[in-house]
């Protein structure tokens, strides 16, 4: 099946500061998709991206549609607490059933 | 907002022992999915249903896995005898075309 290689698998960092997290692949996806996952629910999407070279923003989260359709990063300016949890990233393909690959997740801390 | 809703949300199964995992989707949404998520690990596809039938179902979905449209409202997952490593979060979604998933809190399926 197709495989989402992200990174990092996990971030500790300081309340305010600047997070980067991405997604590639090898295989070209028609559509990125970005969702946080608090424990014991399910993902939330935060961001979707439909076009190669797309660059969207919600509040404090932007995140890119790579121009080679294999990669896509999601930025996090300024964090809060509340920010924590686990970051996916998820891919589509058009193909017949719609279904995502979603990536292995990134875990984030954020210490106040 | 609209929402997938998921019951129940935790349940408890001897091993041999079939289950089934009730979701409610979003009205208006055609396509329906079955994904799972085995504790710290990432979201699985397991089957997308469209036009009542199955459009795409991956390895993980054999011939223990069914699922079922049976009104105009419920979609179920059935798994006719259960085994340990069938322990996860099992979520349903939907969404109205390609993109614009909605997942729900997800049912915990511990099997003893």
């Amino acid at each position: 099946g197709q495989q989402l290689n992200q990174s990092p698998q996990s971030m500790f960092i300081q309340e305010g500061e600047d997070v980067s997290m991405n997604c590639t692949s090898s295989s070209i996806f028609n559509t990125w998709l970005w969702y946080k996952q608090d424990p014991g629910e399910g993902p939330v999407l935060l961001i979707a991206l439909y076009k190669a070279g797309e660059l969207t923003s919600n509040g404090r989260l932007t995140a890119q549609f790579g121009i080679t359709r294999k990669d896509s990063f999601l930025n996090i300016s300024a964090s809060i607490p509340s920010d924590v949890g686990i970051y996916f990233c998820a891919g589509h393909m058009n193909n017949a059933g719609n279904m995502l690959t979603f990536g292995g997740g990134t875990r984030l801390m954020v210490k106040p | 907002e609209p929402e997938v809703t998921q019951t129940p949300s935790h349940q408890v199964t001897q091993m041999g022992q079939e289950v089934i995992l009730r979701c409610v989707p979003i009205s208006n949404h055609l396509y329906f999915y079955w994904y799972r998520q085995i504790l710290g690990q990432k979201v699985e596809f397991l089957v997308s249903f469209y036009n009542n039938e199955i459009s795409e179902k991956s390895e993980i979905f054999d011939d223990q896995f069914s699922v079922e449209r049976p009104d105009g409202s419920n979609f179920t997952l059935k798994i006719r005898s259960t085994k340990l490593e069938d322990s996860a979060m099992y979520f349903c979604a939907s969404s109205p075309g390609a993109g614009g998933y909605t997942f729900g809190s997800g049912t915990r399926l511990t099997v003893v």
